[in-house]
């Protein structure tokens, strides 16, 4: 199965804007499958962050946006916050004969 | 709110079985497709399986193919996990997770916290 590749780690300093890119294929994003965003803080499950390429749950600042064009998606924090320091998935799904979800390598977010 | 409480995790030998149930409330369980997701130590998220919200559709990542079965019983809003001819590899901490197929995509919206499985000799 395939997996989504993300850069291992971004950084920036507080009130900067870093962006986590999510590289797929035809297959999956390049399909028209959508792409949905988690946030998973230190020694806690992950937390849907968006969904549907571009879509925030309830209770998300609107720091964080997603976007996505081609084989691609990419996140972005604006205004980093120290509580922003995490790691983050991209997941989409595999067209093909049978049901199968594909999740991004993830990214550490470091604030400096 | 909604809940979701993994058990059943443990240290078992490589060959050996077992069966990891997650416990579902506030919300009606029947109605939503359920997820597992592993994370082994210090490695990121893996797709394992989905079933969905009725049984009808059971599917499973090709790294537990053949060894992994999943069941829910709608009237105790529960999952299960059934492993088997477990393997080192297998070592993670797995996660129940709700996928709601009523918002865009179809995102898992809800995860539990987790319980380890621990594969060795």
């Amino acid at each position: 199965q395939s997996v989504l590749t993300q850069p291992p780690s971004v950084s920036g300093a507080p009130g900067q804007r870093v962006t986590i890119s999510c590289t797929g294929s035809s297959s999956n994003i390049g399909a028209g499958r959508h792409v949905h965003w988690y946030q998973q803080l230190p020694g806690t499950a992950p937390k849907l962050l968006i969904f549907g390429n571009t879509n925030r749950p309830s209770g998300v600042p609107d720091r964080f946006s997603g976007s996505q064009s081609g084989t691609s998606a990419s996140l972005a924090i604006t205004g980093l916050q120290a509580e922003d320091e995490a790691d983050y998935y991209c997941q989409s799904y595999e067209s093909g004969l049978t049901v199968s979800y594909v999740f991004g390598t993830g990214t550490k977010v470091t604030v400096l | 709110q909604v809940q979701l409480v993994e058990s059943g995790g443990g240290v078992v030998q490589p060959g050996t079985s077992l069966r990891l149930s997650c416990a579902a409330s506030g919300f009606t369980f029947s109605r939503y497709a359920m997820q597992w997701v592993r994370q082994a130590p210090g490695k990121g998220l893996e797709w394992v399986a989905v079933i969905w919200y009725d049984g009808s559709g059971k599917y499973f990542a090709d790294s537990v193919k053949g060894r992994f079965t999943v069941s829910r019983d709608n009237s105790k809003n529960t999952l299960h996990l059934h492993m088997s001819s477990l393997r080192a590899e297998d070592t993670a901490l797995y996660y129940c997770a709700r996928e709601n197929f009523g918002i865009s995509g179809y995102p898992f919206d809800y995860w539990g916290q987790g319980t380890l499985v621990t594969v060795a000799s």
